[in-house]
């Protein structure tokens, strides 16, 4: 157990599907933030939120949209994802947006898109 | 932003001590220094964080110099189960200092 739960840890999904992925953490921290983890590639950063405020969009495409309904509860929506977006999903949370706040993962959901 | 750089993989025996060293030749004056580890299908688990000098903790120890353009990171005794791609992060206040590189992917070998 993380304290970061996400799920599903597995999702198949086709390119003109609408799914969502979940996130939610018991530790009481105000900032949460989904990653991009693709095979052989860095962990790359897409949206942060700070108070159920979005502080950060890297530059993700549209078909990707966050939601974050209260502090603890963080979602992804996907729609007509293309099968480069195959990845695992990590979802994180911290007390706060500063650098001395670690950040803590949950286990992720494996995304394939076919 | 401090740009990190470390050895893509190290290998090590079993009961070895393993160092890993990352260079962050323009880190800022406000930013910390992060180590996380990351098993396969899993996300990245906080290890240990420091400012300056030495800090351990019951998994780890960290060590900056003083001009703290590089940091190490020391695992004593290490087992198999240490395996893992391990990252360093260096960042000061605000998300956009959040971002991992390509970490070092440490194989322990009975």
């Amino acid at each position: 157990e993380t304290g970061v739960t996400q799920t599903p840890r597995h999702l198949v999904m086709g390119m003109t599907n609408k799914k969502s992925l979940k996130c939610e953490q018991h530790l009481g921290h105000n900032a949460m933030y989904w990653y991009k983890q693709s095979a052989k590639k860095p962990l790359e950063l897409m949206f942060v939120y700070n108070f159920k405020e979005q502080t950060e969009n890297n530059s993700v495409p549209s078909r990707f949209s966050p939601e974050c309904p209260n502090s603890s509860h963080l979602f992804l929506h996907l729609h007509t994802l293309q099968p480069e977006d195959s990845a695992l999903y990590l979802c994180a949370s911290s007390q706060d947006l500063g650098f001395d706040s670690p950040l803590h993962f949950g286990n992720g959901t494996r995304l394939t898109v076919t | 932003l401090a740009k990190t750089t470390q050895p893509i993989s190290m290998d090590s025996y079993e009961g070895q001590e393993v160092n890993i060293t990352c260079s962050h030749n323009n880190i800022a004056t406000n930013d910390y220094i992060t180590w996380y580890q990351q098993f396969p299908s899993q996300g990245p688990r906080f290890i240990i964080q420091g400012y300056k000098t030495k800090v351990t903790n019951e998994v780890a120890s960290l060590f900056i110099p003083a001009d703290r353009k590089s940091s190490t990171l020391s695992l004593p005794r290490v087992s198999l189960s240490d395996t893992a791609v391990y990252y360093c992060l260096v960042g000061g206040t605000g998300a956009n200092n959040l971002f991992f590189g390509t970490g070092t992917r440490l194989t322990v070998i009975p």
